[in-house]
């Protein structure tokens, strides 16, 4: 069974901390994309990767920074963590644009839940 | 810019009670539209999606979603709800080819079931 793998379910973390959030993918995708999730506010994208080494701006990129090195692995940094920073966050995969049906299907991991105190 | 709404929060309903969430659309060609679930504590996982051809499809576990293109609407569907159904339910919106490829999510839909 395909998968997305996130190495931590659950972080606590204090301010001021750098924090990595590392997830894994299994399918050779091509896309990549880091999510926020807040009650009442849904999915908020962070940053997407189509391919490595290569990295795009979501909707809510302010205070995180994102690496890929490898196709099957995308991390997400706070560089400095702060308390609105608490949040769930959601790792996904996808096919890459040759299959424009595919490219919209995600493929998401259990989640990192990330407390900052 | 697509964007999708569900206006429903929450919802409650009964186990054994049909169940229909609702989920529009903004998006200026035909879309590629998805639903997808997600239980306590865990990633979301796909329902059902429509790319084209007939308009209802069927998804897993027992869920149905009809697209209408006059309503801009993609409302999801199930004749009899179980206890295990209850989880936050998501509409997304695709693009189709020159698009960003990236679905947008609405905000969601608690489903609350009642024994």
């Amino acid at each position: 069974d395909v998968k997305v793998t996130q190495s931590s379910r659950y972080l606590v973390k204090r301010t001021g901390e750098k924090v990595f959030l590392e997830c894994v993918q299994d399918m050779d995708h091509e896309n990549m994309f880091w999510y926020r999730q807040d009650p009442g506010l849904g999915l908020r994208l962070i940053y997407f990767s189509y391919d490595v080494k290569m990295k795009e701006k979501g909707d809510i990129p302010e205070g995180y920074s994102v690496s890929r090195e490898k196709k099957e692995r995308f991390s997400l940094i706070l560089e400095s963590a702060s308390t609105n920073q608490t949040s769930m966050y959601l790792c996904a995969s996808s096919l890459g644009r040759g299959s424009s049906s595919g490219a919209n299907v995600l493929t998401f991991g259990a989640g990192s839940r990330l407390t900052v105190l | 810019a697509q964007s999708v709404t569900q206006p429903d929060i929450h919802i409650t309903v009964s186990e054994g009670a049909s169940l229909e969430l609702r989920c529009n659309y903004s998006y200026g060609a035909t879309p590629y539209l998805f639903w997808y679930v997600q239980s306590p504590g865990q990633g979301l996982q796909l329902l059902l999606k429509y790319f084209s051809g007939d308009t209802l499809v069927q998804g897993i576990k027992g869920f149905e979603a009809e697209f209408k293109r006059s309503q801009s609407s993609f409302n999801l569907r199930k004749p009899s709800v179980h206890w295990s159904d209850a989880a936050e339910y998501f509409c997304a919106v695709g693009a189709v080819p020159g698009g960003s490829y990236i679905p947008t999510f609405g905000r969601g839909t608690s489903l609350i079931v009642h024994p």
